[in-house]
């Protein structure tokens, strides 16, 4: 079975502070990939950034960086220098080679403060 | 068009009447995505195609529900007698095949069920 797990309701953090955002999974599919989106209030959802199961190295898009440790199976999402425009809800989910959905984990408010 | 289209962007609708959401995906991308979400909640699966042949449809929640996708194309999400729990955004995606492929989300379907 697949499951995605983000344990942190809620999050804040001061303009220009960097943030992590937790995410465990769990899966028996052997390839594997982990998505981040990011929903702000207007509703739709934004892909930030995507890591494969086999990648050799963390992904990274612009202020956005994926700490992945297979091992512990969990897939961090790191904001750097947090914008008020940050302000959003954050969303983890994961994908098989085999599978067509996404399974979603229940996501995390961020609130970037001045 | 250059991203997923949704329609309408809102629907309210009585008790008992049917609805009609209506997905355009990205061109050229095969497979297409339903998702709901209900208010404060993360995404719950309902029916994903490929091509025009729906593999997993393990997600909608009753036989109330039902998807078609025609030409490959523009996809219908029809809910038969609407029901006040079927209140919730309307979520469709594409991308460029299943598996690891990055899921492009439309704005949403916001369906009132009074």
């Amino acid at each position: 079975a697949q499951k995605i797990t983000q344990t942190q309701p809620g999050m804040f953090v001061q303009e220009k502070e960097a943030v992590t955002l937790d995410c465990t999974y769990d899966t028996s599919d052997p390839s594997y990939g982990l998505f981040w989106y990011k929903q702000p209030s207007s509703g739709e959802m934004i892909f930030l950034i995507y890591q494969g199961s086999y990648d050799q190295q963390n992904a990274t898009e612009g202020r956005y960086s994926l700490n992945f440790q297979k091992a512990r199976k969990s897939a961090n999402l790191v904001i750097s220098a947090s914008q008020l425009g940050d302000s959003a809800m954050y969303f983890c989910a994961m994908g098989g080679s085999t599978l067509g959905r996404l399974y979603f984990g229940r996501g995390t408010q961020l609130t970037v403060w001045p | 068009g250059a991203g997923v289209s949704q329609s309408p962007s809102n629907k309210v609708t009585e008790k008992g009447k049917d609805v009609e959401l209506r997905c355009d995906p990205i061109s050229g991308h095969t497979a297409l995505y339903w998702y709901r979400q209900s208010l404060g909640q993360g995404l719950e699966f309902l029916i994903y195609f490929q091509g025009n042949s729906a593999p997993d449809k393990s997600g909608l929640p009753s036989d109330r529900f039902s998807a078609e996708r025609t030409g490959g194309s523009v996809s219908t999400l029809t809910i038969q007698r609407t029901q006040q729990e079927d209140s919730a955004v309307y979520l469709c995606a594409s991308s460029v095949g299943q598996g690891l492929n990055i899921q492009y989300f439309g704005a949403g379907t916001r369906l009132s069920v009074l």
